[in-house]
C-alpha cells in the first residue's frame, strides 16, 4: 500500500529549539508539500517542492525552512520554535504525471511550550 | 491567487438524511476540484474529484457537482451513516505543474444515529 509517512505522531518541544519534521513517500512522486492545519483556518501551505533540491515558499513560510536532498524525503525545519507554531503539520505528495490528488501523511501534532 | 470558501463550517444530520457542503472559488483558471475526508487522528484522504470539463460525478453515496460559470462546486452525501462523520475539505487547483491545491476551511459533519 502506497503511503506518506511522517516520522512523529506527537512532539513536544521548548521555545527556541530547532525542530525537524520528517516526511517520506514511497510513490516516487515529484511533488511534496508541507501544510499546517489550525481550527477555523483549514490547511495553509508552508513550503512545497517540485524536485530534489528545489523549494518554493507557500502562503506562510515565515519561521520555517525545508530540505529536500532526496526525492522521497521532504523535511520541515522550525529554526527557533515559538508557541504560535503549535499546530498539526501535514505532509503530502503528488505526481506530476497528470493532474491527480494529493496523498497525505497522518500528521504530526507539534506542541511548543 | 486562488481563494476557496467553504460552507457550512459545521453540519449535523440524522442518519439516513442527505448532507450538502458547498464551496466557491475565485480563479477561473482552476480546473481540478478534489474533496478530502479527514477522520479523527488521521490525515485527509481523497474521496472524490471532478474536473472542469464535467458537470457532475457520482460514486455510490457521494456525488460532486460543478458550476463553472458561477464558480461553485458541492459535495452531496446521501443516506448518511455514522461513519460519514468527519471533517471534509474542498480544494481547487489550476492544474499546473506541481498541482498546488488551495483548500477550503473545512466542514465538520456529524451524523446522529
Amino acid at each position: 500500500d502506497v503511503k506518506v509517512t511522517q516520522s512523529s505522531r506527537y512532539l513536544v518541544k521548548r521555545t527556541g529549539e530547532k525542530v525537524f519534521l520528517e516526511c517520506v513517500q514511497d510513490m516516487d512522486h515529484e511533488n511534496m508539500f508541507w501544510y499546517r492545519q489550525d481550527p477555523g483556518l483549514g490547511l495553509r501551505l508552508i513550503y512545497f517542492s517540485y524536485d530534489v533540491k528545489m523549494k518554493e515558499k507557500g502562503d506562510i513560510p515565515e519561521g520555517y525552512s525545508v530540505s529536500r536532498e532526496k526525492k522521497e524525503r521532504f523535511s520541515l525545519i522550525l529554526e527557533s520554535a515559538s508557541t504560535n507554531q503549535t499546530s498539526m503539520y501535514l505532509c503530502a505528495s503528488s505526481s506530476s504525471q497528470g493532474s491527480v490528488g494529493y496523498t497525505f501523511g497522518s500528521g504530526t501534532r507539534l506542541t511548543v511550550v | 491567487g486562488e481563494n476557496v470558501e467553504q460552507h457550512p463550517s459545521t453540519l449535523s444530520v440524522q442518519e439516513g438524511d442527505s448532507a450538502v457542503i458547498k464551496c466557491t472559488y475565485s480563479d477561473s483558471a482552476s480546473n481540478y476540484f478534489p474533496w478530502y475526508k479527514q477522520e479523527l487522528g488521521k490525515g485527509p484522504q481523497l474521496i472524490i474529484d471532478i474536473r472542469s470539463n464535467v458537470g457532475e460525478k457520482k460514486d455510490q453515496r457521494i456525488a460532486v457537482t460543478l458550476n463553472k460559470t458561477a464558480k461553485h462546486f458541492s459535495l452531496h452525501i446521501t443516506e448518511t451513516q455514522p461513519e460519514d462523520s468527519a471533517v471534509y475539505f474542498c480544494a481547487a487547483s489550476p492544474g499546473e505543474t506541481g498541482n498546488q491545491f488551495y483548500f477550503g476551511t473545512g466542514t465538520s459533519l456529524t451524523v446522529i444515529p
